[in-house]
């Protein structure tokens, strides 16, 4: 049981290339969603999904595109990389199940570069 | 309007004691989750502990207490007889309990550090 992986650990882009960043979860959980941590702030939300072939935006969604084809995987576009998109990004995924301790698993993290 | 305030930048504790973090919240839902995280300095986000609002009594989790005060707004952790290996970032988050929502609203966190 790998719990939420996370490729690549580090990248260097250079304004205007594209990239995905890959994530992967073996818990079976429904709900993944991907997070971005500046400096001086907490995590905000980028997109989230609660499903294969669902998916919706949270609170920094410009300049990112999602899809979730299968319940494991949940990857996260960037179309057109620009400077303010420098930083760390985490997914993660959870499961909804009432009566039992809630938590978020979170991925180790991708830290990005945009030069 | 911010939904979760953790007024401590930074803080420094001598080895041993216990210490708290502060955490207020805002919300207008009656159900709610409410979450601590560490993250060291490797970077990775440890899950501590988890409050739903309508747990009457306080979480504890080993060395990790929450102390809830539901009128006051307010989900501060308690960590008791520190050790070095705390030292850490260290954040609060709420989840606003609706149907498939797992969103997770992040306070700016806390730095803690132990002293020997």
């Amino acid at each position: 049981n790998a719990g939420v992986t996370q490729t690549p650990k580090f990248q260097v882009l250079k304004t205007g290339q594209s990239m995905t960043l890959q994530c992967a979860q073996d818990m079976n959980h429904e709900y993944m969603s991907w997070y971005r941590q500046d400096p001086g702030m907490g995590l905000r939300l980028i997109h989230y999904s609660v499903g294969a072939g669902i998916t919706d935006q949270g609170e920094v969604p410009n300049g990112y595109n999602v899809s979730r084809s299968t319940t494991e995987d949940f990857p996260l576009r960037l179309l057109s990389a620009a400077p303010s998109q420098t930083s760390v990004y985490f997914c993660a995924s959870s499961y909804v199940a009432s009566g039992e301790q809630e938590t978020q698993y979170f991925g180790p993290g991708t830290r990005l570069l945009v030069l | 309007a911010q939904k979760i305030t953790q007024t401590q930048p930074g803080m420094f504790v001598q080895e041993k004691e216990a210490v708290t973090l502060d955490c207020t919240y805002d919300t207008s839902d009656q159900s709610y989750g409410l979450f601590w995280y560490k993250q060291p300095s490797s970077g990775e986000m440890i899950f501590l502990i988890y409050q739903g609002s309508y747990d009457e009594q306080n979480a504890t989790e080993g060395r990790y207490s929450l102390n809830f005060q539901k009128a006051r707004k307010s989900a501060n952790l308690v960590i008791s007889a520190s050790q070095l290996g705390d030292s850490a970032m260290y954040f609060c988050a709420m989840r606003e309990d609706k149907f498939g929502n797992e969103k997770l609203t992040f306070g700016t966190g806390t730095r803690l550090t132990i002293i020997p």
